[in-house]
């Protein structure tokens, strides 16, 4: 099946820093990804659609001046997490959609805010 | 509007044994996919099974079955002989067959297999 990579796989940061998590679609190209975020022991929350060459979608209580989205290219989406802060500790994981329609999920990132 | 639940958060099952883990599904859409993944203690999301909506036939991969009842709107996971190494996160989803749409997941059933 089609693969979609994630870096990093995990990230430690201090509180304030910003952190970017790339997304890459590597054998296909995936004009719409999504990113979602999931807290401990919770289910996946759509955070927000990206899509290339155009402005992002958020999902509503999803501040778009923290969670920047670029889509650059038909193959990358990046999320730069903003000054993040103890609670932006999550696990952000990225899906991407292939032209025949299927969803394939990156294997995510582990993001922890000291 | 799509909506996902799944009322059991966790689950246990004898090694060998078969598990049904449930799942009911709310949506306006004509057409939808369901969709079950397995979130193991890594967090990769790994995709096990799908069901269209207009399928007639319930989808079926290895030792995973969906029982599809579209009345009910139930979308059921089957597990047969279950496997130590099947504990995990079980998470149901949907999406509409409309377009670049996200999925929509459930909150999930841990499912634990002790021997």
């Amino acid at each position: 099946g089609a693969v979609v990579s994630q870096h990093p796989s995990w990230v430690i940061c201090k509180s304030g820093t910003s952190v970017k998590i790339e997304c890459r679609s590597l054998d296909f190209q995936a004009t719409t990804m999504f990113w979602y975020r999931q807290f401990p022991k919770q289910s996946l929350m759509l955070m927000a659609t990206s899509n290339e060459g155009s402005k992002a979608t958020y999902e509503q209580g999803v501040e778009k001046d923290k969670f920047l989205i670029n889509h650059a290219s038909l193959t990358l989406s990046t999320l730069t997490v903003t000054s993040a802060h103890p609670e932006d500790s999550s696990f952000y994981i990225c899906s991407a959609i292939s032209r025949e329609y299927e969803q394939f999920f990156g294997p995510g990132t582990r993001l922890t805010v000291l | 509007a799509q909506k996902i639940t799944q009322t059991q958060p966790g689950m246990f099952v004898q090694e060998k044994e078969a598990v049904t883990l449930d799942c009911t599904y709310d949506t306006s859409d004509p057409s939808y996919g369901l969709f079950w993944y397995k979130q193991p203690s890594s967090g990769e999301m790994i995709f096990l099974i799908y069901q269209g909506s207009y399928d007639q036939q319930n989808a079926t991969e290895g030792r995973y079955s969906l029982n599809f009842q579209k009345a009910r709107k139930s979308a059921n996971l089957v597990i047969s002989a279950s496997q130590l190494g099947d504990s995990a996160m079980y998470f149901c989803a949907m999406m509409p067959l409309s377009g670049n749409t996200p999925l929509v997941f459930g909150k999930g059933t841990r499912l634990s297999v002790i021997a």
